[in-house]
């Protein structure tokens, strides 16, 4: 079935290190892929995304990366802030199918200051 | 200025129960989306309106019915609530219906049923 993947459930740093959340999906017809930021007790916001042409595309701090091949996304927080933690979910956007994300289960990231 | 908003943002009710939940947005966008988080953060669409109309529902238990309005409102209404409905639902909105378009999250509602 459709389903997109994440390795890690939780992941702890220090503050000012850099973050890497990984992600695996099945879909092969995605051809859009977003990452979601969701603090506590607030909706998902977005913070990235990636079209499937393009393998890397950065943002301020952030950067996705998109491995078609291996069907593996990533997103690289750099210099990680405390306002940074949240729960980051990665989502896929397949081809034809309404605008329907399918989400991941989503990492947990604390920044430990 | 709030993009995306929904009403109530929490909702404690008795199994049995009827209740909505409304959403609203003021991006002028033509598509709207209700997710389910459930209590492990996982979230699942459960249905999309494009301009009123229906176009994706995802096996969700015909007790949801989803009610548009105008393009702007969005609705869920939820008959017969059960113990597995208690979850946060989100509503969303994005310019167009197909993939590439940025969909924006409300609040969410805390809906818990006892």
């Amino acid at each position: 079935g459709e389903s997109v993947g994440l390795h890690l459930p939780t992941l702890s740093v220090q503050e000012g290190d850099n973050s890497i959340i990984n992600c695996a999906y099945s879909n092969s017809a995605s051809d859009y892929f977003i990452w979601y930021k969701q603090e506590s007790g607030k909706g998902p916001q977005f913070i990235i995304d990636i079209r499937s042409n393009m393998d890397k595309r950065q943002g301020q701090r952030v950067t996705v990366l998109l491995n078609k091949t291996v069907k593996h996304l990533s997103l690289q927080i750099a210099a990680t802030q405390p306002g940074d933690s949240a729960v980051y979910f990665c989502a896929e956007n397949p081809y034809n199918q309404g605008g329907k994300l399918i989400f991941g289960q989503g990492t947990e990231l604390s920044v430990k200051p | 200025d709030t993009a995306v908003s929904q009403t109530p943002k929490y909702l404690v009710t008795q199994m049995g129960n009827d209740k909505s939940i409304k959403c609203e947005q003021n991006l002028g966008h033509d598509t709207m989306y209700w997710y389910k988080q459930d209590s492990k953060k996982f979230l699942k669409i459960m249905f999309s309106y494009n301009n009123k109309e229906l176009i994706i529902n995802e096996t969700v238990p015909n007790r949801f019915s989803p009610k548009s309005p105008d393009k702007a409102h969005l609705n869920l209404h939820i008959n017969s609530l059960e113990l597995g409905d208690s979850a946060v639902y989100f509503c969303a909105s994005s310019r167009g219906r197909g993939s590439s378009y940025e969909q924006y999250f409300g609040p969410g509602t805390r809906l818990t049923v006892t």
